[in-house]
């Protein structure tokens, strides 16, 4: 496909695991961002990647956060020791580059924490 | 603290009505002003956008309003069709052209249901 893939679409896990959250970006797109969307919400920015490196990671709420794109073109977001307020819609987006206004959003991943 | 404010939370609109939706942003620092718009298990999708070197820009049904004094946007849409029924937000950021970054600040977004 020619957009944005997110994987697992659905995720439904304990209170305490482990989590990773696959992004594929459109090919050829050197910027990725994740965001998080709550319920009832906008997407709240978490990181952004240029190429391989994360060039600003202050959305993270906390270290238990952490998110990797080893090669520059996939990306996965990890969460340790999971907490219900994790709860969310967490969301992958790519653009050509930084300087293009426009985000390529994927369609989710939909993370429930029991 | 929210640094884009959007209203209303939800509207409903005849078919062939205007939709308004309106935002807010606090950061003067702010010069790109995007809209997205989102259907039911859907990503986000950019639908138009506005620099605050104009005061309006339309895009064929879709128009921008910007009032940058008021630092208040808003999102018209002519002619609302049952289609154009879906969450639309309002984001704020700094220009990403000149800072090579997208950083966007989302309103709480709006639900549109346009009657048939």
């Amino acid at each position: 496909g020619a957009g944005v893939s997110q994987t697992p679409s659905n995720k439904v896990t304990e209170k305490g695991k482990y989590v990773e959250l696959r992004c594929d970006p459109i090919s050829g797109h050197t910027a990725l961002y994740w965001y998080r969307q709550s319920l009832g919400q906008g997407p709240e920015f978490l990181i952004y990647f240029q190429g391989t490196g994360a060039a600003d990671d202050s959305g993270l709420p906390n270290d238990r956060f952490f998110a990797v794109r080893p090669e520059g073109s996939v990306s996965t977001l990890k969460i340790q020791r999971t907490e219900r307020g994790d709860s969310a819609v967490y969301l992958c987006a790519s653009s050509s580059s930084g300087r293009t206004g426009e985000l390529f959003f994927g369609e989710g991943s939909r993370l429930t924490v029991l | 603290q929210q640094q884009v404010k959007q209203s209303p939370q939800s509207l409903i609109v005849q078919k062939g009505g205007i939709s308004i939706i309106n935002c807010a942003y606090e950061n003067t620092a702010f010069d790109y002003f995007p809209w997205y718009q989102q259907f039911p298990g859907k990503g986000p999708a950019l639908l138009i956008a506005i620099r605050p070197d104009v005061s309006e820009k339309k895009e064929g049904r879709f128009t921008i309003s910007f009032n940058k004094s008021a630092k208040q946007f808003s999102l018209h849409i002519m002619d609302s069709q049952p289609g154009d029924s879906a969450t639309y937000f309002c984001a704020a950021s700094k220009d990403p052209y000149r800072y090579n970054f997208n950083k966007f600040y989302f309103g709480s977004g709006t639900k549109l249901n346009v009657k048939p």
